[in-house]
């Protein structure tokens, strides 16, 4: 049964500073990966999504890498600003179309 | 504009009496489903449609029944609700895998407490 997790839970970070989120999967037969940011209260903003043939996608200060044959991710964030702190969701869809999310990164950035 | 819309956004109700949260697209999107997200626990799919028809269950079907009669609606049913469905749920769509671009689209969500 396919397992996403994100780690760490929670991480704060200085206004400015570049930072990295992570995005680990336990089964690499999967058709995309998506990235969400969720703000408190809020539904679910995509960011990005990588096909399974990709290795990566860039909007913004943001890029997305995919690694599926290890079973990773991860979401890099340039110059972070106050307004990027939310909780940061990564989600696969399986070969059976289902679709797994890890529980989230909370991110906050100091001003 | 682009939306997935769910109705109502808040529903309190008690035990046992059937309820339904609409879900509707604007987008022409093959893919639809549900989730719920709970504290410590995050989103979890309960079910999903990849067309009119054809309806799939995800992690945490048990309690939940869908429909697909139309390509545009996938509304979330619960036929005799327990207090273990009090959440906030969500509605999503995306055009599907074999479209291209799979991203997915959210409504807002349905907090919903059941007594």
């Amino acid at each position: 049964k396919q397992e996403v997790t994100q780690i760490p839970a929670a991480l704060s970070v200085p206004e400015g500073e570049n930072l990295v989120l992570n995005c680990s999967f336990t089964d690499s037969a999967i058709y995309n990966l998506q990235w969400f940011r969720q703000d408190p209260g809020k539904g679910l903003t995509s960011l990005l999504l990588i096909q399974s043939s990709q290795r990566e996608q860039t909007s913004g200060r943001l890029n997305a890498s995919l690694d599926k044959s290890s079973g990773r991710s991860t979401l890099y964030i340039a110059a972070s600003q106050p307004g990027d702190s939310a909780t940061y969701l990564c989600a696969v869809k399986d070969r059976d179309d289902k679709i797994i999310f890890g529980k989230g990164t909370r991110l906050h950035i100091l001003p | 504009e682009a939306q997935v819309t769910q109705n109502p956004r808040y529903l309190i109700t008690v035990t046992g009496k059937k309820l339904t949260v609409t879900c509707s697209q604007n987008m022409n999107h093959e893919y639809m489903s549900w989730y719920r997200q709970d504290p410590g626990l995050g989103l979890r799919q309960i079910y999903y449609s990849m067309n009119v028809e054809v309806t799939d269950k995800g992690d945490v079907p048990e309690g939940y029944k869908v429909s697909r009669k139309e390509k545009r609606n996938f509304p979330l049913i619960l036929e005799s609700p327990s207090p273990n469905q009090t959440s906030l749920y969500f509605c999503a769509s995306s055009s599907g895998r074999l479209a291209g671009t799979d991203t997915q689209y959210f409504g807002p969500g349905t907090r919903l407490t059941v007594l």
